[in-house]
């Protein structure tokens, strides 16, 4: 069973406030990482997908790194403001079939941000 | 481009009780992939479709199943609805399925069993 963890579980920021948060993988068997960004009533947004080793991402003010060999990956927001406001989630794709072609992803629970203005 | 779209977006149901739900993926998708929100969990994978056909399930029941037509449209399909399946059920899109490829989602359905 794979298991993806995020932390914090929940985060309070300030406007203005530049925050980080943490998705951990298997470090066996990479293929990539999936970030979304989820407000309340939307649909899942897709952020990044991260596939190489120190790789790092960027849009607008929000920004991912990504470290393959020890299993994690940042997601830094500069400046947040109060429509950075949501639950954050990390996917890890695995595969569904032995042509490893298709994959399903495997979700953390989630880092629910909040910035008050 | 509508993007995903789900429907319905909300559904009451008792026990015992059957339910179908329903996705149109972004256009140009060929896989669909359900996936279950239960309450302070992370989406968790039902199954995925391609070529009208099942690729692969999740540590789901029988009870789940589903269906995906020649336009790629997909149902999710319940029966014998219990308690616990009380969740939110989102439908994603993609094109073929592969590592990099982003999944699409719909807003979801929240299914309440009672």
């Amino acid at each position: 069973i794979l298991n993806v963890e995020q932390s914090p579980q929940s985060l309070h920021v300030q406007e203005g406030d530049s925050t980080n948060f943490t998705c951990s993988f298997p470090s066996s068997n990479f293929y990539a990482l999936h970030w979304y960004r989820w407000e309340t009533a939307k649909s899942p947004e897709a952020l990044f997908v991260m596939t190489l080793n120190g790789d790092e991402k960027k849009k607008g003010r929000i920004s991912a790194t990504l470290n393959t060999k020890e299993g994690y990956s940042y997601l830094y927001i500069k400046g947040s403001q109060p429509e950075d406001s949501a639950t954050y989630l990390c996917a890890f794709p695995s595969p569904i079939d032995s042509g490893g072609s298709n994959y399903k992803l495997t979700f953390g629970k989630g880092t629910l941000l909040t910035v008050n203005p | 481009d509508a993007g995903v779209t789900q429907s319905p977006t909300h559904l009451i149901k008792t026990r015992g009780q059957q339910v179908t739900l329903r996705c149109s993926p972004k256009s140009g998708h060929d896989t669909v992939s359900w996936y279950q929100q239960a309450l302070g969990q992370g989406p968790q994978f039902i199954f995925q479709y391609y070529e009208e056909e099942e690729r692969q399930r999740g540590n789901f029941p029988d009870r789940f199943s589903g269906h995906q037509f020649p336009n790629y449209s997909s149902e999710l399909n319940v029966n014998a609805l219990l308690l616990g399946d009380s969740a939110l059920y989102l439908c994603a899109s993609s094109l073929h399925g592969a590592h990099v490829e982003t999944q699409y989602f719909g807003p979801g359905t929240r299914l309440l069993v009672l």
